[in-house]
């Protein structure tokens, strides 16, 4: 069971900023292991969209950004754009299970 | 260009048994940790198990330790999940996901590369 907790939903419309949170605890997102996040649309797979905390992959857009801060995490999405509709996952080890968890999921909707 | 390609999944009765393979191509495939993720219809994602690039260290979800045992054959290219004892909540399209490390079970381990899936039902 995960314990990395994000909205269930999040929506904007075309060119507005939004952010997805993900909160998690001492051991995991607390204990300043990295937090990645992959973007999902449905019936695909996962595609890594942020690696250790901050960075993007070649070829993912700078509007994707970051961050994390205590026991939580923040993916923001600035300038959306219809094509940003997806799932969200955020993804961090975790000490106390030994395990990796997966973030609850969000969807964003392009209003 | 990296390419996962699972395969074996299908419709078992609840306490069989059932292999996954994923054929690995694109890269040197004994360099890196490899993972199975899977996805229950409708839900989010969750890790189920990672085996180090020579197969000496493994880890796995309480969900499915002692059930569960992935392998791989660096010859073959190939990642293995063994499946026993299925359970109904065991169905899910199971993904195959390339580590951006050697290791099994790094801290700081994401996954950059994933597969199409592999569909699991299990249901009498």
């Amino acid at each position: 069971q995960s314990v990395l907790t994000q909205p269930p939903s999040v929506s904007g419309a075309p060119g507005q900023r939004i952010s997805i949170a993900c909160t998690g605890s001492s051991s995991n997102i607390g204990a300043t292991y990295d937090v990645h996040w992959y973007q999902q649309f449905p019936g695909t797979a996962p595609k890594l969209l942020i690696f250790a905390d901050t960075r993007r992959p070649s070829g993912v857009p700078g509007r994707f950004s970051a961050s994390t801060s205590g026991t939580s995490a923040s993916l923001a999405i600035t300038g959306l754009q219809a094509e940003d509709e997806a799932d969200y996952y955020c993804h961090c080890y975790d000490s106390s299970l030994n395990a990796y968890l997966f973030g609850t999921g969000t969807k964003v909707t392009v209003l | 260009e990296v390419q996962l390609v699972e395969s074996g999944g299908g419709l078992v009765q609840p306490g069989r048994s059932l292999r996954l393979s994923c054929a690995a191509s694109g890269f040197t495939f004994d360099d890196y940790g490899m993972h199975w993720v899977r996805q229950a219809p409708g839900k989010g994602l969750e890790w189920v198990a990672s085996i180090n690039w020579n197969g000496g260290h493994t880890g796995y979800a309480d969900s499915v330790k002692g059930r569960f045992t992935i392998s791989r054959d660096n010859a073959k290219n190939s990642l293995y999940l063994q499946m026993s004892g299925l359970r109904a909540e065991d169905t899910a399209l199971f993904f195959c996901a390339k580590g951006y490390v050697d290791t099994a079970m790094a801290r700081s381990t994401y996954f950059d590369k994933w597969g199409q899936g592999t569909l699991v039902s299990v249901s009498s």
